[in-house]
């Protein structure tokens, strides 16, 4: 069956760097683009960008841009979200996504991770 | 960006009760408009895509439907296990964004 397995929790202090990942199985993985979701704290779900699988393309909302970067690994089916220059409201749980598309470019996520825990703190 | 809002953003229902949570856009979004369901400490799951269709696994109390900007769901019968938080999210123009949930909760 189709499987998304996130790296666990982490604790960084504000300006350090992670790198959380999202190992997926039980499906061809090139088919599918990965999306990432962030959830602060007792909040909503903000999504936060998705990557081709195939070609290694990445889109980003434009709060997300600049300091947050997408990148894959083919060969052990997986990709990264890495977060630079942290900050403490980048606290928060962070799911990766698969995305499926209904009829013509509705994309919807089918699958999830369990996600990760960053807290960011001093 | 496309803004989506959830009404009620909680309510409190006792099971067997008929829920009904609505989710408006800013904008006509074509009925590319998807729910998930979230419960505490979890990850969310599709329940709903392509605003009315359902993945097999899910039960058939819940359905979805709307058009243009308006968009329902309803829970015919509410069981123990639909007590959770539920998100409506637009998918016709990125960035793809949710509305800001609705809890439903034990009377």
């Amino acid at each position: 069956q189709v499987q998304l397995v996130q790296s666990g929790s982490e604790l960084k202090r504000p300006g350090a760097s992670v790198k959380v990942s999202c190992k997926t199985s039980g499906y061809t993985f090139t088919d599918y683009g990965i999306n990432w979701v962030r959830q602060a704290p007792g909040q909503g779900l903000e999504w936060l960008a998705r990557i081709n699988t195939y070609t290694g393309n990445s889109t980003y909302a434009q709060a997300f841009t600049g300091r947050f970067v997408l990148s894959l690994d083919t060969s052990v089916r997986t990709t990264f979200l890495q977060i630079t220059s942290l900050k403490a409201e980048d606290t928060a749980v962070y799911y990766c996504a698969r995305e499926s598309v209904f009829r013509s470019g509705s994309y919807y996520f089918d699958s999830w991770g369990q996600g990760t825990l960053v807290t960011v703190s001093s | 960006d496309i803004q989506m809002t959830q009404s009620p953003s909680s309510l409190s229902a006792s099971v067997g009760d008929r829920v009904t949570i609505t989710c408006r856009a800013s904008q006509s979004i074509n009925n590319y408009l998807h729910w998930y369901q979230q419960k505490p400490g979890k990850a969310p799951e599709l329940l709903i895509y392509g605003a009315s269709s359902l993945p097999s696994e899910v039960p058939s109390r819940f359905r979805g439907s709307g058009s243009g900007a308006d968009y329902t769901l309803v829970i015919s019968s509410l069981q123990p296990d639909d007590f959770a938080t539920y998100y409506c999210q637009q998918a016709y123009r990125p960035p793809w964004t949710f509305g800001q949930g609705t809890k439903v909760e034990l009377k």
